[in-house]
């Protein structure tokens, strides 16, 4: 699986959205980039995943560059609720999921 | 998004005995399920990959002899950690495969806490 690569921190205000890098230069053309998240002592939530198309649904929105060699996660109007750990996983449908260090997000009022 | 169960959430026990963790899919039918392990300010690391009916695909460097994994139903994973030692004590989390017409996605449990003594 290709590798991703994120900043291992960022801060974002409660209210605004957060915009969330990852780097999938090495991304085959059948792996799909997928977003989880995982809040102290808790299994990972999934969030979202794309192939080519950006996504949408009640909780982010993924854009994924026209080249697939990078990718960016939004939350639309970040609460303190989404303080946690980000990872970006490229993988194949089905596949085992290799998580690297991801970005922790710390939301502050 | 699709619900996956773990028991029991966390558990304590003395060196050398086994401990069994179920893994479950609530609303869904799962062929292969997947065990990971995380220890403290780490990543989850997988252990193996458990499908249904066959028998589990080990990551190198996991004892399968020690880390029993039985899937045999569609929505049922069980993982024994046997003869547990204090380096055993860790955060292990399943993860279930939903896949469908439009969709293949893997749901995580919540996962279960356990410390050897």
């Amino acid at each position: 699986d290709a590798k991703t690569t994120q900043p291992p921190s960022m801060d974002c205000a409660e209210g605004r959205a957060a915009n969330l890098p990852c780097n999938h230069s090495t991304i085959s053309g059948n792996e799909y980039v997928y977003w989880y998240r995982q809040i102290h002592s808790q299994g990972p939530q999934y969030i979202i995943h794309g192939l080519k198309n950006n996504e949408t649904n009640e909780m982010a929105s993924l854009i994924i560059t026209e080249d697939r060699k990078s990718s960016t996660l939004i939350l639309p109007h970040a609460t303190l609720r989404d303080t946690a750990v980000y990872y970006c996983i490229v993988s194949l449908a089905g596949n085992k999921l290799t998580f690297g260090g991801g970005t922790r997000v710390l939301v502050k009022p | 998004g699709a619900v996956v169960s773990q028991h029991p959430s966390r558990v304590i026990c003395k060196s050398g005995t086994s401990v069994k963790i179920e893994c479950r899919s609530l609303d869904f039918q799962a062929t292969t399920m997947f065990w990971y392990r995380q220890f403290p300010k780490q990543s989850l690391m997988l252990m193996a990959t458990s499908n249904e009916g066959s028998k589990a695909t080990y990551e190198q460097g996991v004892e399968k002899d020690k880390f029993l994994i039985n899937h045999a139903s569609l929505t049922l994973s069980t993982l024994t950690v046997t003869s547990a030692h204090p380096e055993d004590s860790s955060f292990y989390i399943c993860s279930a495969r939903e896949a469908g017409f439009y969709t293949d996605t893997q749901y995580f449990g919540p996962g279960t806490r356990l410390t050897v003594l």
